[in-house]
């Protein structure tokens, strides 16, 4: 139980590009689902996050026009980086909180490699 | 939250138990202590979670000092698969708190 999954697993854009990526809680509904980012032998950092039906809050530094965060579902998050530069390259990962039935804490997707040549 | 720390590598043999320590002194009587490990290029993986009392399960056992102020994951029989970053987490209950990764400690599981 407890699945998170994001898609694509990894993407190759050009810069100027828009990416979309998407995370969905599998067995469990998530009414909070949270954005981050990892660059190379580096921790985990919060972008965002997002409540069903609702705007998302982000995180100091992160830019909302930039990086746009949909959480239409209680199974469905999805980020897209507008206008992708080189240094957006990052391994993104999203996490959902799970509901009764489960540890009440976050379970993580695998994570999507973004690459913006 | 409150601040973790860790040592930043540790070596384990295969087959022996892995014990990864974590310092937490400014830990409040509210909040729990989390670990989650991330296996190079996945997402993190949630491990186990405790406020005061010990906890055990499938994949490790967690004990928290009686003063709060530290606590040890304890991975009984350590494999070849569980070398990963481990990350120990102080954070209010509930699915819906943000967690806070540190550099957390690089487990190594020798042959």
């Amino acid at each position: 139980g407890a699945v998170v999954s994001q898609h694509p697993s990894w993407v190759i854009c050009k810069s100027g590009t828009s990416v979309k990526i998407e995370c969905r809680s599998l067995d469990f509904q998530a009414t909070t689902m949270f954005w981050y980012r990892q660059f190379p032998k580096q921790s985990l950092m919060l972008m965002a996050t997002s409540n069903e039906g609702s705007k998302a809050t982000y995180e100091q530094g992160v830019e909302k026009d930039k990086f746009l965060i949909n959480h239409a579902s209680l199974t469905l998050s999805t980020l897209t980086v507008t206008s992708a530069h080189p240094e957006d390259s990052s391994f993104y990962i999203c996490s959902a909180g799970g509901l009764a039935g489960y540890a009440d804490t976050q379970y993580f997707g695998p994570g999507t490699r973004l690459t913006v040549l | 939250d409150a601040k973790t720390t860790q040592p930043p590598s540790m070596d384990c043999a295969e087959g022996r138990a892995a014990n990864l320590p974590c310092n937490h002194s400014t830990i409040s009587g509210n909040e729990y202590v989390y670990w989650y490990r991330q296996i190079h290029s996945q997402g993190p993986q949630y491990i186990i979670h405790g406020l005061k009392n010990n906890e055990t399960n499938e994949m490790a056992s967690l004990i928290i000092t009686e003063d709060r102020k530290s606590s040890t994951l304890i991975l009984p029989h350590a494999t070849l698969r569980d070398t990963a970053v481990y990350y120990c987490i102080v954070s209010l209950s509930g699915s819906a708190r943000q967690l806070t990764f540190g550099s957390g400690t690089q487990l190594t599981v020798l042959p």
